[in-house]
């Protein structure tokens, strides 16, 4: 089982700042690496996949870096929606997601 | 348009059962593969089965392997996971999800799953 590793578990940006967050996968997964965002109460939302490439509707604040085990997503200027829970998830070898990181107001 | 809905969901003592549903509509089921993942809370999301379109493959995770089945019914856009011995631990939010080249597009808004005596 490949295991996925998020960092940090919670992250406090201001709006407009700029967020990174970390993933890292316990044994190589090449690019078979997507992001998905989730709300409270709502289902997750697919915003990365192949570890650069934005799904469809994603805006350009979101995008995404990284082969191997070690990934970044990155969210060039948080917007007020922004603030939610990311996962990172690796479909090399069936499926895993990490912990996730939880975006907050700061 | 594409919309996935589960049901079956509830409050189930340890050791017991419960079968979860979901409808599909909006998109031609039977070209699918279709997964289920589940969010405990506190945690992270969980893959924990699969199974093909015409229903001829399927894999779990390990936490549920022997416990859980993934099902389908084509005819009528359905899909299932039968769930047994169930522990405290499977107390989740389950979702449905449609896969497409190993993707998650779709998933359902999810049915909550509490085991508890």
């Amino acid at each position: 089982e490949i295991v996925m590793t998020q960092s940090p578990a919670t992250l406090s940006v201001s709006p407009g700042e700029r967020a990174t967050l970390s993933c890292r996968a316990s044994q190589s997964v090449s690019s078979t690496l997507a992001w998905y965002q989730q709300k409270p109460g709502q289902a997750p939302r697919l915003l990365i996949y192949s570890a650069s490439t934005r799904a469809t509707g994603i805006p350009a604040r979101f995008s995404g870096s990284g082969s191997g085990t070690e990934f970044t997503l990155t969210i060039s200027s948080l917007q007020s929606e922004d603030f939610a829970v990311y996962y990172c998830q690796q479909y090399n070898n069936l499926w895993s997601f990490g912990q996730g990181t939880r975006v907050e107001i700061k | 348009q594409v919309q996935l809905v589960e049901s079956g969901g509830g409050l189930v003592k340890p050791g017991g059962s419960l079968r979860l549903s979901c409808a599909a509509s909006g998109f031609t089921f039977s070209d699918y593969y279709m997964s289920w993942i589940r969010r405990a809370p506190g945690k992270g999301l969980e893959w924990l089965a699969y199974i093909s379109s015409g229903s001829s493959y399927t894999n779990y995770a390990d936490s549920v392997k022997g416990r859980f089945t993934i099902s389908r019914d084509n005819a009528n856009n359905l899909l299932y996971l039968h769930m047994n011995s169930l522990r405290a631990e499977d107390t989740a939010v389950y979702y449905c999800a449609r896969d497409f080249s190993s993707l998650f597009h779709y998933w359902g808004q999810g049915t909550r799953v509490t085991v508890s005596s």
